[in-house]
Formats: C-alpha cells, sequence, structure tokens
C-alpha cells in the first residue's frame, strides 16, 4: 500500500516552454501532497503544501507564479514550471499524506528528473 | 525551515555487518521522526518511524532509538546487504507551528562492501 507514482519519469524541454509534472496516490486519498525539489548530495526542499481543494501553500523564496501547483482531486496534484529555464533542472519529487486519521507520514513519488535547455 | 545538506557524510561497512546511523536532530518539541531511504535517481522509501512517547522502534532488520534528551536519533540496520546501498535521511516533524512539515537532516551515504 501507500503508493505513490509520478509522471514522467524524465522530460527534457527547450528554454520558455512549460512542463507539467503529474503525482498520484494510487491506493490512498491523499489529503495532502508535498512537493520538493533535490540538488545533488543533498536533501529535498520543500517547495510548497497543497491540500485538496485549496491553494497551495508555497514555502519562502518560491515563486508560485513560476511553479503552479494544482490539486483538483484526492489522488492527482499537478506541479507545472512555467517559462522553465536552465536554472530549474533539477530533480522533482511530490509526496502525500493521507492525513490525521490516516497517519501523518509522507509518501513519495519516484521523482522526476527535469533538464532544460 | 528545513535544513540543505552540503555535503553527504558516508558510512562504510561489509556486507553482513550491523550499521549504525546517526541522527542530530534540530528541535526539542518535534514528535515524530521518521527514517528514509534513497536509492539513486529514485525518491526516498519509508523505513521506519517513531514517536516521541518512545525510546525503541523495531522493524525488520532495522530498529531505530531515540533519544530526546541529547536530541539524537539512530536507524540500525542489521545483517547489512548491498541492496541497503543508498542515501539515508533522518526527518522530523515539530508538534506546533510548521503545519507537521517534515524537516529533514542531511542524510548519510551508506556503501556495503560486498
Amino acid at each position: 500500500g501507500a503508493v505513490v507514482s509520478q509522471h514522467p519519469s524524465r522530460v527534457i524541454c527547450k528554454s520558455g516552454t512549460s512542463v507539467k509534472i503529474e503525482c498520484r496516490s494510487l491506493d490512498f486519498q491523499a489529503t495532502t501532497m508535498f512537493w520538493y525539489r533535490q540538488f545533488p548530495k543533498q536533501s529535498l526542499m520543500l517547495m510548497a503544501t497543497s491540500n485538496e481543494g485549496s491553494k497551495a501553500t508555497y514555502e519562502q523564496g518560491v515563486e508560485k507564479d513560476k511553479f503552479l501547483i494544482n490539486h483538483a482531486s484526492l489522488t492527482l496534484s499537478t506541479l507545472t514550471v512555467t517559462s522553465a529555464h536552465p536554472e530549474d533542472s533539477s530533480f522533482y519529487i511530490c509526496s502525500a499524506r493521507e492525513g490525521a486519521e490516516g497517519g501523518e507520514t509522507q509518501y513519495f513519488g519516484p521523482g522526476t528528473r527535469l533538464l532544460v535547455l | 525551515g528545513e535544513s540543505v545538506g552540503l555535503h553527504l557524510p558516508t558510512l562504510s561497512v561489509q556486507e553482513g555487518d550491523n550499521s549504525i546511523i546517526n541522527c542530530a536532530y534540530s528541535n526539542s518539541a518535534s514528535d515524530y521522526f521518521i527514517w528514509y531511504k534513497q536509492e539513486s535517481g529514485k525518491g526516498p522509501q519509508f523505513i521506519i518511524d517513531i514517536r516521541s512517547n518512545m525510546d525503541k522502534r523495531q522493524g525488520q532488520r532495522v530498529t531505530v532509538l531515540l533519544n530526546k534528551t541529547v536530541k539524537h536519533l539512530s536507524l540500525q540496520i542489521a545483517a547489512t546487504q548491498p541492496g541497503d546501498s543508498a542515501v539515508y535521511f533522518c526527518a522530523e516533524i515539530p508538534n506546533a507551528g510548521n503545519n507537521r512539515k517534515l524537516i529533514w537532516g542531511l542524510g548519510t551515504s551508506l556503501a556495503v562492501n560486498p
């Protein structure tokens, strides 16, 4: 149980284009999903927290207009990197949490490797 | 805020030996702790968790120890196998003030020698 998927696993795009990454909880309903970014040999950096049906809460320094997050259902959240630039190249990871009654452990997706040329 | 590591400490062990990975956590008000395993190019995988009202918790081949006095968390892996090679992260959740978000440790790279 507690499986989270991400799609795509890898994406290469040209500078200036937008890229959408999907995060799905496959066998549970996720009231909260999190989006992280990870640089090589570093721990995960939280970008934003999204609750189903409400606006995402962004961490300090993360541009909400640059990284659009939509959590339209209890099993799907999307992250759109708009007008991507080479410095946006990174490993993006989502996680999902059932909520207070289902526990607060975050279960992670396999990650999406983004390369912006 | 979340801690971001600048480098990864490395632990190298022989296959079959026991491994101990240590973590110093930052917030004395944290009440929930989790160990994650991250293999190269993959997302973190939940290993084991422990709440602050416990000192020890055992899973399959893994044991987590919590010492609240010195804010120290450890992960013990018995009979370490090559498949255990990965980066291990501890994470904590403070009991108030941050919406139950994870605060990450720096991570330790475990290398298992056959």
